[in-house]
């Protein structure tokens, strides 16, 4: 159980188009989900946190205007990269927790490449 | 805040040898702690979790870690390494069950024959 996907696992777009990348929970509701961007060879970097049905939470200097969280049920997250540039290549990965669950469960990744 | 430091960004271990990942912690509460595996351009996987229970906690694929609160360290530990066992290993912390993770940066484990 417990089983989180992503969908594109890879995606390139070209500088100023936008990109929308998929978090779903397969078998549990998801009331929390987590969005993190991780650059080669480092860490994993929280963007931000969405609960179903609320506005999203973003951490401190990532632009809520340019990476669009949506959360509208409760197996379904959406990161929308808008007017993507180069500098917004990166592995997205996105994690879902159910309610009253401590542990988080982590998606495949998503490989946006920005030309 | 809290915040995880993993000493050593790379550790090469022959196979068969002991395997000593190191984490270090800091945080208001008491903290859940977590060990993950990334293998390349994949996801995390989790090998064991800390949630207040017992202080030596088992994993899967014979991964290990002990809490030590007096140390601050929850370090991760295998008998005998594997050469599958070579991936990124990240150790990550949460005050509170349920709340944000925050990973450490890492430490890439190579396993030589």
């Amino acid at each position: 159980g417990a089983v989180v996907s992503q969908h594109p696992s890879r995606v390139i777009c070209k500088s100023g188009t936008s990109v929308k990348i998929e978090c779903r929970s397969l078998d549990f509701q998801a009331t929390t989900m987590f969005w993190y961007r991780q650059f080669p060879k480092q860490s994993l970097m929280l963007m931000a946190t969405s609960n179903e049905g609320s506005k999203a939470t973003y951490e401190q200097g990532v632009e809520k205007d340019k990476f669009l969280i949506n959360h509208a049920s409760l197996t379904l997250s959406t990161l929308t990269v808008t007017s993507a540039h180069p500098e917004d290549s990166s592995f997205y990965i996105c994690s879902a927790r159910a309610l009253l669950d401590y542990e988080q469960y982590f998606g495949p990744g998503t490989r946006l490449t920005v030309t | 805040a809290q915040s995880v430091t993993q000493l050593g960004s790379h550790v090469s271990v022959s196979e068969g040898a002991l395997v000593l990942l190191r984490c270090n912690y800091s945080s208001s509460v008491p903290p859940y702690l977590f060990w993950y595996v990334q293998y390349p351009n994949q996801g995390l996987q989790l090998l064991l979790k800390y949630t207040s229970a017992a202080t030596l906690v088992k994993g899967i694929n014979g991964f290990e870690a002990e809490f030590k609160k007096s140390e601050t360290s929850f370090h991760l530990t295998k008998p005998s390494a594997h050469m599958s066992d070579a991936a990124e290993y990240f150790c990550a912390v949460s005050e509170g069950g349920g709340n944000k993770l925050t990973f450490g940066t890492g430490t890439q484990l190579k396993v030589e024959l």
